[in-house]
């Protein structure tokens, strides 16, 4: 079954510390894309970066960046030298082809962020 | 400005009484979707509509129905059928096929009592 782990379910850094979140996924497709949103406490969910399976190359955006790696089934996104307007949660998502032959994304429980001043 | 609106941002209701969240895109996206999210956890799958006058259930449709007679417009009726219908409402649009990004609204912030 598709599935996605964010075991953690919440973090604190003070500003400045670089802090990695974690996203474990579960999936039988050969086929399928990776997704980080964050989640902002306004409510609505801000896309950030969209990954193929076949496309292992990781990639920097700014402070942000993420590793992904088909051996372990992890995207893990990194920010480096965190700020408070990172506070927010933040949500890996899966999107596989399903039994039902339908694609359907599948998100984790989110890991909430908190950045200290 | 492209975006998804949602309406009102809360709404309250006595229990018993059906109520319609709005959703409107002018992203000219074929594929939009209705998200469930209780506190703490992620986001469930009401329902999917991937073209005008067709849409499939999701994950949790029981006690949910939606229409799509229009490419920009996916309403959601939470009915007097859904036990336990208090939580935050996300809509979402994206270009068909299931492989996109998904574009999400503001949320409306449901209360039944």
């Amino acid at each position: 079954a598709q599935k996605v782990t964010q075991a953690q379910t919440e973090i604190s850094v003070v500003e400045k510390e670089d802090v990695t979140l974690d996203c474990v996924y579960e999936t039988r497709d050969t086929t399928y894309y990776l997704f980080w949103y964050k989640q902002p406490p306004s409510g609505e969910l801000v896309f950030l970066i969209r990954r193929n399976s076949f496309d292992e190359q990781n990639e920097i955006s700014g402070r942000y960046s993420w590793n992904f790696q088909k051996s372990t089934s992890s995207f893990n996104f990194t920010i480096t030298a965190s700020q408070v307007v990172d506070s927010a949660v933040y949500f890996c998502a899966l999107s596989d082809l399903m039994d039902t032959g339908r694609r359907a994304l599948t998100f984790g429980s989110g890991t909430r962020l908190q950045v200290q001043p | 400005d492209g975006g998804i609106t949602q309406s009102p941002k809360y709404l309250f209701r006595k229990e018993g009484q059906n109520v319609t969240l709005s959703c409107e895109q002018n992203l000219n996206h074929d594929a939009m979707y209705w998200y469930r999210q209780d506190p703490g956890q992620g986001l469930r799958l009401i329902y999917y509509s991937q073209i005008v006058n067709d849409f499939q259930k999701g994950d949790i449709a029981e006690g949910y129905s939606v229409s799509r007679e229009k490419k920009e417009s996916f309403p959601l009726t939470v009915t007097s059928a859904q036990k336990n219908p208090t939580a935050f409402y996300l809509c979402a649009s994206s270009m068909t096929g299931g492989v996109y990004e998904q574009y999400f609204g503001p949320g409306t912030r449901l209360t039944v009592t």
